[in-house]
């Protein structure tokens, strides 16, 4: 069964610093990843996936995300934060064998002080 | 261009009252997905549908819970009579037919039953 960890409820980072955003996996054969974020009163927003090929992928608003096979793993970051950054970050996984049902994560609130 | 559009934004009603949430999805996608997001359970997935067709309703919660896609331009969740633990956030997102697209979120209508 396909799934996915969250494992940080909070992330807190000061304005300009690095931010990393865990994820990790578990799914039968390729996963395809993805990074969305929700601004309050919003829907999800897409920023970036990962399907095959380079380990680190870019997106959206600065943001990028590095895969990890051996350790399962499609950690979100950022070299330099924003107080805009300030949202709830989902990861989610689609298995390539696993049909069309895309799995979400908890979700993580990052916080970014000024 | 226009994204998913979703109506109400917000809904207040008393319970045993029908309700009905409305989206429209992007023109040219063939899923359409129905998600419930709650700050006890997350976000959980509903039902989909490909082609207008429902593919998986395992998500939906009870039988009071229905939903419809009549063509491709529109679908309808239903719930009939409505209890206050239905409160909550409900998000209609779509998607191309291919695994490696993302799913475009409308902004959700936040639902309170009292």
């Amino acid at each position: 069964a396909q799934s996915v960890a969250q494992p940080e409820d909070q992330v807190n980072v000061a304005e300009g610093n690095p931010l990393t955003v865990k994820c990790t996996y578990s799914v039968s054969g390729n996963p395809y990843l993805f990074w969305y974020v929700q601004y309050p009163n919003r829907g999800l927003q897409f920023l970036l996936k990962y399907i095959t090929g380079d380990n680190l992928v870019k997106g959206s608003y600065g943001f990028e995300a590095e895969f990890n096979k051996s350790q399962t793993s499609f950690h979100l970051k950022k070299p330099s934060a924003l107080v805009s950054d300030s949202a709830l970050y989902f990861c989610a996984v689609r298995a390539y064998t696993g049909g069309f049902k895309t799995i979400f994560g908890a979700g993580t609130r990052l916080f970014v002080k000024a | 261009d226009a994204g998913v559009i979703q109506s109400p934004r917000h809904e207040v009603t008393e319970m045993g009252q029908e309700v009905t949430l409305r989206c429209k999805p992007i023109s040219g996608h063939d899923y359409l997905f129905w998600y419930r997001q709650t700050m006890m359970r997350g976000l959980e997935l509903l039902i989909y549908f490909n082609n207008n067709v429902p593919i998986d309703d395992s998500g939906m919660p009870e039988d009071r819970f229905s939903a419809k896609m009549p063509n491709a331009s529109f679908s309808t969740l239903k719930i009939q009579p409505s209890e206050p633990r239905d409160s909550a956030v409900y998000f209609c997102a779509s998607s191309l037919m291919d695994r490696v697209q993302p799913q475009h979120f409308g902004d959700g209508t936040r639902l309170s039953i009292l």
